[in-house]
């Protein structure tokens, strides 16, 4: 199973980019990079998902090296309400991990003004 | 309306009682997960289903049953509470079919206190 290792936390002021690195050695082939945001008391909520180079969508970036052993969320411009626990999640519902979707420790990002 | 509910949404119980944490699904999902959340921690996964009458353990099985008799429903049964099961539950679902992981949607969660 892949784990990742993401930093416990991290600070950072409204208007800046907020760029979040999981490492995860030992993903396989069939496993996806997803990326979850989670408020105080709610379920967690997909924010993006790759599998390899870039991706990008209205509210973040996932930039995936070539090796895959590692992705970096990136938040554009954060905000006071991007103050949340985000994780990093590895695996795939097919080969893989087979619905063993483990999650991380999570990094709990506070934005001040 | 369509989503992913749990009830109940509070519960209080004692040592040793027999609890059951409900989770329906209108997507007709075929996975659908159950993860306990500590307070201050991160995410376990307990238990999750593949399919209806396909279930299979995650990292912290030990205290519960889960059961998958249709695809919608997929509770969380506690047998004989203990303290150390004091959280806040989670349940998932999620679709398959294209080997993604796909986006899992969240139920609100259901707190459970054990005293």
């Amino acid at each position: 199973l892949a784990k990742t290792t993401q930093p416990i936390s991290m600070d950072s002021y409204e208007g800046q980019e907020v760029n979040i690195t999981c490492s995860h050695n030992n993903i396989a082939t069939n496993d996806y990079i997803t990326w979850y945001q989670q408020f105080p008391s709610q379920g967690p909520r997909f924010i993006i998902q790759g599998y390899k180079t870039k991706v990008t969508n209205e509210v973040a970036s996932l930039f995936i090296p070539a090796d895959r052993k590692s992705s970096t969320l990136s938040l554009p411009r954060v905000s006071l309400s991007d103050t949340a626990v985000y994780y990093c999640l590895v695996g795939g519902l097919q080969g893989g991990s087979q619905g063993n979707l483990i999650f991380g420790k999570g990094t709990k990002l506070s934005v001040k003004p | 309306d369509a989503g992913i509910t749990q009830s109940p949404r509070y519960k209080i119980t004692e040592t040793g009682r027999q609890v059951t944490l409900m989770c329906h699904q209108t997507w007709s999902h075929s996975y659908m997960f159950w993860y306990r959340q500590d307070l201050g921690h991160g995410l376990r996964l307990i238990y999750y289903s593949a399919a209806a009458d396909i279930t299979d353990k995650g990292e912290v099985p030990d205290g519960y049953v889960v059961s998958r008799s249709k695809t919608e429903n997929f509770p969380l049964t506690l047998e004989s509470a203990t303290r150390s099961q004091t959280s806040v539950y989670f349940c998932a679902s999620v679709g398959s079919g294209t080997g993604r992981t796909g986006e899992l949607f969240f139920g609100e969660g259901s707190r459970l206190t054990v005293l």
